[in-house]
């Protein structure tokens, strides 16, 4: 079964600071699409980041930045420059190539401190 | 604008009855999906429709149940069999495609009473 995990319930970073958030996931496919998402308060779901397996390059929006290890079977969230507004739950989700439904891990609560 | 409506957004139940949650859509998605929300449990898929009047169960289907009669609209009903259904609902949309993101509505918190 593909599965997805965030190993750190709970993280916390200065203003101004950078943070990583971990993912890994399962999965015997060679083709697929992962995402970040971020859920404030408002539990509005917000998306962050997306990366194609396909894909060499990092892929990178503004402040947020992933690293992706293929063969590791990981994907972390950079968060460069932290800001107050950052402060959020932050969910990794998985796509598989046959475009079915979205594979959530169980998030990370990052507090973002002034 | 386009996007997804969910309603209501704070519903009660109470014990042995059944209750349904409303999704709209206006984006022109073909798939619509279902998950919960329970602390410390991430999302977990419900249902989930490619087209209309064809829908799969996720890994928590049982005690839920769904239609898809228009393409616009994904509703669903939390039924008596359900035996701990108070949570947070969220339906979501997507291009049927492999490579898109899905769009989110802003969920309905369900208590039971």
């Amino acid at each position: 079964a593909q599965t997805v995990t965030q190993s750190q319930p709970e993280m916390s970073v200065q203003e101004a600071e950078t943070v990583t958030l971990s993912c890994t996931y399962d999965t015997s496919e060679s083709d697929y699409y992962l995402f970040w998402y971020k859920q404030p308060p408002s539990r509005q779901m917000i998306l962050v980041i997306r990366q194609e397996a396909y894909k060499q390059q990092n892929a990178t929006e503004n402040r947020f930045s992933v690293n992706f290890q293929k063969a590791a079977k990981s994907f972390s969230l950079k968060i460069s420059d932290s800001q107050l507004g950052d402060a959020a739950m932050y969910f990794c989700a998985y796509k598989p190539q046959a475009g079915t439904a979205l594979i959530f891990g169980k998030g990370t609560t990052l507090s973002v401190s002034s | 604008d386009g996007g997804i409506t969910q309603s209501p957004k704070y519903l009660f139940r109470k014990e042995g009855q059944n209750v349904t949650l409303s999704c709209e859509q206006n984006l022109n998605h073909d798939a619509m999906y279902w998950y919960r929300q329970d602390p410390g449990q991430g999302l977990r898929l419900i249902y989930y429709s490619q087209i209309v009047n064809d829908f799969q169960k996720g890994d928590i289907a049982e005690g839920y149940s769904v239609s898809r009669e228009k393409k616009e609209s994904f509703p669903l009903t939390v039924t008596s069999a359900q035996k701990n259904p108070t949570a947070f609902y969220l339906c979501a949309s997507s291009i049927k495609s492999r490579n898109t993101e899905a769009f989110f509505g802003q969920g309905t918190r369900l208590t039971v009473v």
